[in-house]
């Protein structure tokens, strides 16, 4: 079961501007968590945010939520050629059950 | 350096071949997980293990079985029951905060990428 959706599906970027990209649910959830995953590796945490949280930054990273659109989005600043990867949202419906992902964001930052 | 550790990178099978994918971690979490990522898609969850000696069937369980033997291990055989096995294998670990596997960030190994001819 797919519980979240990015969008875009893809995004193509120039280095230096910033990257916005959306996840959107369709239940209540306790949490939602935004993963990296480079070409052919495993995925990387980001960052995690609660459900009674709107706001979350690490970095250049800035995490927004929206429970009652049942929506997230995750903004990169100042992109960079290494920011290229591919970009996942994952949701638990409950503390007690396993990650949800979605299909991904594919982020290319063009040198 | 603590880690996953999935071997190996890349499995080659003929069809009708049971194969067994390791993973191993050295974190000392309590939960492990295995997805599937198959082109341009998103994980899908085949089993977990919340504890040592118990594991929970995800959405995706069908030709797969799992062990967990050992806090440390959780290998995944894909049978020959599996119909279409060719895919990439991710799997991941967390601890359980608040006794639940939910609450956590969960942290992956690189993957094995399995193809069956």
């Amino acid at each position: 079961s797919q519980q979240g959706e990015e969008d875009p599906q893809a995004l193509s970027i120039q280095e230096g501007e910033n990257a916005t990209m959306n996840c959107s649910y369709k239940t209540s959830i306790n949490n939602l968590q935004w993963y990296r995953q480079n070409s052919g590796r495993g995925l990387v945490h980001l960052i995690l945010i609660r459900s009674n949280e709107r706001e979350k930054h690490s970095g250049r990273l800035r995490v927004t939520l929206d429970t009652s659109k049942k929506s997230s989005s995750l903004l990169i600043t100042a992109s960079r050629a290494a920011d290229t990867a591919s970009y996942f949202c994952a949701t638990a419906i409950s503390g007690n059950t396993p990650l949800v992902f979605g299909k991904g964001t594919r982020l290319s930052v063009i040198a | 350096d603590g880690g996953i550790t999935q071997s190996p990178k890349y499995l080659f099978r003929k069809e009708g071949q049971n194969v067994t994918l390791s993973c191993e971690q050295n974190l000392n979490h309590d939960a492990m997980y295995w997805y599937r990522q198959d082109p341009g898609q998103g994980l899908r969850l085949i089993y977990y293990s919340q504890i040592v000696n118990d594991f929970q069937k995800g959405d995706i369980a069908e030709g797969y079985s799992v062990s967990r033997e050992k806090k440390e291990s959780f290998p995944l055989t894909v049978t020959s029951a599996q119909k279409n096995p060719t895919a990439f294998y991710l799997c991941a670990s967390s601890i359980r905060s608040q006794g639940a596997v939910g609450n956590s960030p969960l942290h992956f190994g690189n993957g094995t990428r399995l193809t069956v001819t």
